[in-house]
C-alpha cells in the first residue's frame, strides 16, 4: 500500500520568512495530492490540493509542486504570518483504491512573530 | 451550505462498553469516510462508502470497530468492548468528487 512520509515534523520561522513541508510517496500509481491544515483542537482544513497532471499550483500565498518521477511533492508557504502557526499534512491518494487518503506525520508549523 | 457534522463532540465510557459515533456527512456527497487521530499523531484511515458500493473496511483495526451508512447519508461508526487504546479522535470526511475530501469537528473518545 502507500507510503507518505512528511518532513520536517517542526518548523520554527521568523513572520515574513517561507516556510517549506516536504513529502515523498511510495505508490507511483498515487495521482491526487492534498495538503490540509489543522489548528489545534479543530478539524483538518483542506487548503490546497494537486492533481498529477500539474507540476505547480498556487493559491496567494501558498503553493505547491510535485515530481512524480521522483515521488515527492511540497508546500510552500511565503510571507508567513502568525495565523499560520498550525499542524500541516499532507496525502495521496491512487485513483483506482478508491478516494482513501494516506496521509504523511505532520508537519507542525510555528512563525514567530 | 452545511459541513460535515459529528456527534458527540466528546464522550467518555469505561473500558468494556460500546460505543456509536455519528456523522452526517456534506448534503449530496456520495462518499463517506471515518479516519482516526491520535493524540499528536497522524490519520489513520479506518473504512470508506462510496454510493451503494460494498464498503472498503481495510484500514479498520480489529473486528471490534464496525460500521455502517443507511440510506446512503448518515453513518454510525461502533466500537464494542473499548479499550484503552481505542482513546483517539474520530473524524469523518465526505466527498461528491472524485477527491476533495471535506472533514467534520471529530468525536474525542476517552475511554478510562
Amino acid at each position: 500500500g502507500e507510503n507518505v512520509e512528511q518532513h520536517p515534523s517542526t518548523l520554527s520561522v521568523q513572520e515574513g520568512d517561507s516556510a517549506v513541508i516536504k513529502c515523498t510517496y511510495s505508490d507511483s500509481a498515487s495521482n491526487y495530492f492534498p495538503w490540509y491544515k489543522q489548528e489545534l483542537g479543530k478539524r483538518p482544513q483542506l487548503i490546497i490540493d494537486i492533481r498529477s497532471n500539474v507540476g505547480e499550483k498556487k493559491d496567494q500565498r501558498i503553493a505547491v509542486t510535485l515530481n512524480k518521477t521522483a515521488k515527492h511533492f511540497s508546500l510552500h508557504i511565503t510571507e508567513t504570518q502568525p495565523e499560520d502557526s498550525a499542524v500541516y499534512f499532507c496525502a495521496a491518494t491512487p485513483g483506482w483504491a478508491g478516494n482513501m487518503l494516506t496521509f504523511g506525520g505532520g508537519t507542525r508549523l510555528m512563525v514567530k512573530p | 451550505g452545511a459541513g460535515v457534522s459529528q456527534s458527540p463532540s466528546n464522550k467518555v465510557t469505561e473500558k468494556g462498553k460500546d460505543v456509536e459515533l455519528r456523522c452526517d456527512p456534506i448534503s449530496g456527497h456520495t462518499a463517506l469516510y471515518w479516519y482516526r487521530q491520535s493524540l499528536g499523531q497522524g490519520l489513520e484511515f479506518l473504512i470508506y462508502f462510496q454510493g451503494n458500493s460494498a464498503p472498503d473496511k481495510s484500514g479498520l483495526p480489529s473486528d471490534r470497530f464496525s460500521a455502517e451508512r443507511t440510506g446512503g447519508s448518515v453513518s454510525t461508526l461502533t466500537i464494542q468492548r473499548t479499550q484503552q487504546e481505542d482513546s483517539a479522535v474520530y473524524l469523518c470526511a465526505s466527498s461528491s468528487q472524485y477527491y476533495e475530501q471535506y472533514f467534520g469537528p471529530g468525536t474525542r473518545l476517552t475511554v478510562t
